[in-house]
């Protein structure tokens, strides 16, 4: 069974810039949550995707956006990089089953680390 | 809305030694799940133990064990024969049942002395 990947590992980027980074869910996976995880903080959920869908989102400005792949996997999109944007990006991948009621426990992958200049 | 509280940036314990780190939240909801993660300086967040809000009963996962206290909104986790392993930063998290999303607390960094 592979585990949640995320690349890449590291990426510096000058403001203004775009990035685009990128998640493998975990084997059996439908969902893919990111969260951004500034220097000496706790990860602030950024938002969720479901079947290729955005399923909830956090208090993130509209540059942030995603995508889900029929394979599961996800990818973060930032427009007009800012210095503040500088953090850990975090993909967390569950198996999501509908109805309330259900534990999803999530599974995160290593984190790319972002710098902006 | 949801928050969750770690008051203890840092924390330390001798190796073999118990210690034991303080989280507090606030939801109105009464469905819900609390956390503990460890992240070490690899960065990959851990789960260490899970809990049920409708379970009185305290979760424990070999040296690690939780003070769930409901009507406090308080959950503890203690460490217990604390290993050099064991450093790293612990989070605290609650998710809603059914929710989207988990919230976490700021941290709290566990140094563990040879």
């Amino acid at each position: 069974e592979t585990g949640v990947t995320q690349s890449p590992t590291h990426l510096i980027k000058t403001r203004g810039q775009q990035v685009t980074l990128r998640c493998s869910s975990q084997s059996g996976h439908n969902t893919v949550s990111w969260y951004q995880q500034a220097l000496g903080q706790g990860p602030q959920f950024i938002f969720q995707y479901y079947r290729e869908e955005e399923n909830g989102r956090g208090n993130f400005p509209p540059r942030f956006s995603g995508l889900q792949f029929p394979n599961y996997s996800s990818e973060l999109n930032v427009n007009a990089l800012e210095l503040d944007d500088s953090a850990l990006y975090l993909c967390a991948s569950s198996l999501l089953r509908p109805g309330k009621g259900n534990y999803n426990e999530q599974f995160f992958g290593p984190g790319t680390r972002l710098t902006v200049l | 809305a949801q928050t969750v509280t770690q008051s203890q940036p840092e924390m330390s314990v001798q190796e073999a030694e118990t210690v034991t780190l303080s989280c507090t939240y606030d939801t109105s909801e009464s469905d819900y799940y609390l956390f503990w993660y460890k992240q070490p300086p690899s960065r990959q967040m851990i789960l260490v133990i899970r809990q049920e809000a409708y379970k009185q009963q305290n979760a424990t996962e070999n040296r690690f064990s939780v003070n769930f206290q409901k009507a406090a909104k308080s959950f503890s986790l203690k460490i217990s024969d604390s290993q050099l392993g064991d450093a790293a930063m612990y989070f605290c998290a609650l998710a809603l049942l059914g929710g989207f999303k988990t919230i976490f607390g700021a941290g709290t960094r566990l140094f563990v002395k040879a």
